[in-house]
C-alpha cells in the first residue's frame, strides 16, 4: 500500500527556516516524481516544487525559487523540502505527492495527509 | 504561466442530478489536464488524470472530456459523498498550475 507521511511543520518567525520530510513506503521513491503542493487557510491549491525520481530535474514555483529546496534521500524512501527566508504568505498546509505513473511529473496519484507551516512573528 | 479558470466556483445540486464543471486554460495543454476532489480538512484525491481517464477506485459516475484548453468534468446521477471541492490542474508544463476550485454542494 502506498503511504506518504510528512512532518516538520510547525510555527516559524518570518525569515527563519524549515525542513519538511515526507517518508514514503509502499514504494521507490527513486522510481517516481515527486511534488510538493500547498494550500494556503481556506483557499486553493498551490504547486510548489518536484522532482525526478532519479534526482536530476527539479522545477519550483516563482514565489519561492531561491528560498525552498526539493531533495530526496532514496536510502530512506524520503522526499525533503527545505524552505528558507520564510514569509507571512508561505504559511499553508504542505502536501508531498507522488506522480500517477512511473513517468509522470504532473498528475499526482497519492497525497499525504500534509503538515501545516505557520509564519507569524 | 498558464492560467487555469474553473466556473462555476461554486454549485448545488440535488441527488441523482448530472453536474458539470469547465475547465479552461489561457493557453493548450494538449490533452494534459486532471481532475481532483478534496474534501474539508482533508488532502486531495485523483479523479481523472490524462483529461479522461479514472484513477482506480473511483466510481464510474464521473467522466472527463476535453482537449487542447477546454475541458469538462461530468458527475452523473450525484450522490451524498460528492460533496466536496474540486479542482483541475494542468501537467502540460510547468509551473504546473491549479484552477482555483468548484465548491459542489448537494441540496
Amino acid at each position: 500500500e502506498v503511504q506518504l507521511v510528512e512532518s516538520g511543520g510547525g510555527l516559524v518567525q518570518p525569515g527563519g527556516s524549515l525542513r519538511l520530510s515526507c517518508a514514503a513506503s509502499g514504494f521507490s521513491l527513486s522510481d517516481y516524481w515527486m511534488q510538493w503542493v500547498r494550500q494556503s487557510p481556506g483557499k486553493g491549491l498551490v504547486w510548489v516544487s518536484r522532482l525526478s525520481g532519479d534526482g536530476s530535474n527539479a522545477a519550483y514555483a516563482d514565489s519561492v525559487k531561491g528560498r525552498f529546496t526539493i531533495s530526496r534521500d532514496n536510502a530512506k524512501n524520503t522526499l525533503y523540502l527545505e524552505m528558507n527566508s520564510l514569509r507571512d504568505e508561505d504559511t499553508a498546509v504542505y502536501y508531498c505527492g507522488r506522480g500517477c505513473f512511473s513517468d509522470s511529473g504532473g498528475c499526482v496519484g497519492y497525497w499525504g495527509q500534509g503538515t501545516l507551516v505557520t509564519v507569524s512573528s | 504561466d498558464i492560467q487555469m479558470t474553473q466556473s462555476p466556483s461554486s454549485l448545488s445540486a440535488s441527488i441523482g442530478d448530472r453536474v458539470t464543471i469547465t475547465c479552461r486554460a489561457s493557453q493548450s495543454v494538449r490533452t494534459y489536464l486532471n481532475w481532483y476532489q478534496q474534501k474539508p480538512g482533508k488532502a486531495p484525491n485523483l479523479l481523472i488524470w490524462t483529461t479522461s481517464n479514472l484513477h482506480s477506485g473511483v466510481p464510474s459516475r464521473f467522466s472527463g472530456s476535453g482537449s487542447g484548453t477546454d475541458f469538462t468534468l461530468t458527475i452523473t446521477s450525484l450522490q451524498p459523498e460528492d460533496s466536496a471541492t474540486y479542482y483541475c490542474q494542468q501537467s502540460y508544463t510547468t509551473p504546473i498550475t491549479f484552477g482555483q476550485g468548484t465548491r459542489l454542494e448537494i441540496k
